[in-house]
């Protein structure tokens, strides 16, 4: 099994729907999470960090379940400028960790 | 101002030669990394260096031998250059390494060196 795996879709989706991604973790002891965002040929970049109580930042909602070990994000009033690739990254180990990042859902918006 | 840059950002050559990539970060961080993303946009941690000091070496083969001349820089040296190497390899960089109580620790990378191994 997978450290971090998530359905690479890809998802088509119209401006201004909403799109919701998952990803499950395979290491219980894991202990901080994000979502990282990656253009088209381009670097990885934080998109949001993602807390047990769940947290919000404009369009994007992102949640964490620990007893069943998934996380997601929820992308509402889609915009074209959201295509892109979500990385869904899973930070495990005490002194000196390390960030495992899942394959990446492609998502494209369309007119 | 660039971030986190390396150079180069492409690269290609025949199989068998060995090769370097320079990483800098002017953010003033610790911590240093090595990524490899395959063809499959699997993005896996090689290296990683906190202060100068090798802290993670994932199983990677010893033909890649990491260089960190100090906390701004680290490089990437590859010998004996294998088809399965092509890949595009990113850089990042963090004020704190990950885990323990990084918390919220952002990692920042650079824009990738595509290689192609002929």
């Amino acid at each position: 099994r997978k450290e971090v795996e998530q359905d690479p879709g890809p998802f088509n989706v119209p401006e201004g729907a909403t799109v919701a991604f998952n990803c499950t973790y395979s290491n219980s002891a894991s202990q901080s999470f994000f979502w990282y965002r990656q253009d088209c040929r381009k670097e990885p970049k934080l998109l949001m960090s993602v807390y047990s109580s769940g947290n919000e930042d404009g369009r994007f909602t992102a949640q964490l379940n620990r007893a069943s070990q998934y996380i997601s994000l929820l992308i509402r009033d889609s915009k074209l400028s959201d295509s892109a690739t979500y990385l869904c990254v899973v930070v495990t180990g005490t002194s000196y960790g390390k960030l495992t990042f899942g394959q990446g859902t492609i998502l494209t918006v369309h007119p | 101002d660039t971030a986190v840059s390396q150079t180069p950002k492409y690269l290609v050559t025949q199989m068998g030669n060995d090769k370097s990539i320079k990483c800098e970060q002017n953010l003033g961080h610790d911590t240093m990394y090595w990524y490899k993303q395959d063809s499959k946009k699997f993005l896996k941690i090689m290296f990683s260096y906190n202060n100068k000091e090798l802290i993670i070496n994932e199983t990677v083969p010893n033909r890649f031998s990491p260089k960190s001349p100090d906390k701004a820089h680290l490089n990437l040296h590859i010998n004996s250059l294998e088809l399965g190497d092509s890949a595009v390899y990113f850089c990042a960089s963090s004020q704190l390494p990950a885990g323990g109580n990084a918390g919220d620790n952002e990692q920042f990378f650079g824009p990738g060196t595509r290689l192609t191994v002929l």
